[in-house]
């Protein structure tokens, strides 16, 4: 059975910077599009951001431009979200998944929950 | 960006009754536009996925469960609901990003 298990997520100050982590197991890591997408507490998905095989292309919502980065490192089947400049709407749960690039989220992670607040 | 509207927001149903959920998009997607479950607490679990009349379930999603619809206008058909199907219901668009898109959800509820 696929799994994706995230960690990192915590609470942090506005303007303060978190970094998440997603290591896969029993899938071709290499292989998928990845994907983070995120839930504000009782909210709709949000997608953030996704990465290509390579990391040769990453897409991002424009509410995270310049303060979010993606990331991944296939030798260690794990893909990573860099975020500064953290504000109060980016409290949510963040998901990591499988697809997004002209492919539906097929795996998901369990989540990871991310509180900014002074 | 293409914005996804799902109707109506709480839809309240009987054990064993048919369900129909419905997804708009403000443009066309084609057929890419994929439908996930999500109950409390826990991950969204894709349900089904593409369209044209063909729609095609995930792994292990059971036969009740239908999706139909292309362009703008698309539909979730729940046959018989059983008891773990009462959950909440996200549309997504695959076909122009970024950015992908969500709609806001159904809530399918026990009446």
């Amino acid at each position: 059975e696929v799994q994706l298990v995230e960690s990192g997520g915590g609470l942090v100050q506005p303007g303060g910077s978190l970094r998440l982590s997603c290591t896969a197991s029993r899938l071709t890591f290499s292989s998928y599009w990845m994907s983070w997408v995120r839930q504000a507490p009782g909210k709709g998905l949000e997608w953030v951001a996704n990465i290509k095989q390579d990391a040769s292309e990453k897409y991002y919502v424009d509410s995270v431009k310049g303060r979010f980065t993606i990331s991944r490192d296939n030798a260690k089947n794990s893909l990573y979200l860099q975020m500064n400049n953290l504000r109060a709407e980016d409290t949510a749960v963040y998901y990591c998944a499988t697809g997004g690039y002209y492919w539906p989220f097929e795996y998901w992670g369990q989540g990871t929950l991310v509180t900014v607040s002074s | 960006d293409i914005v996804m509207t799902q109707s109506p927001a709480t839809l309240s149903v009987s054990p064993g009754d048919r369900a129909s959920l419905s997804c708009r998009a403000s443009q066309s997607v084609r057929g890419n536009l994929a439908w996930y479950q999500q109950k409390p607490g826990q991950a969204p679990r894709l349900l089904i996925y593409g369209a044209y009349g063909a729609a095609t379930r995930a792994t292990g999603v059971p036969a009740r469960f239908s999706g139909s619809g292309s362009g703008t206008e698309f539909t979730l058909t729940i046959s018989s609901l059983q008891s773990e199907d009462f959950a909440v219901y996200y549309c997504q668009q695959y076909d122009n990003w970024p950015p992908l898109t969500f709609g806001g959800g159904t809530k399918v509820e026990i009446k």
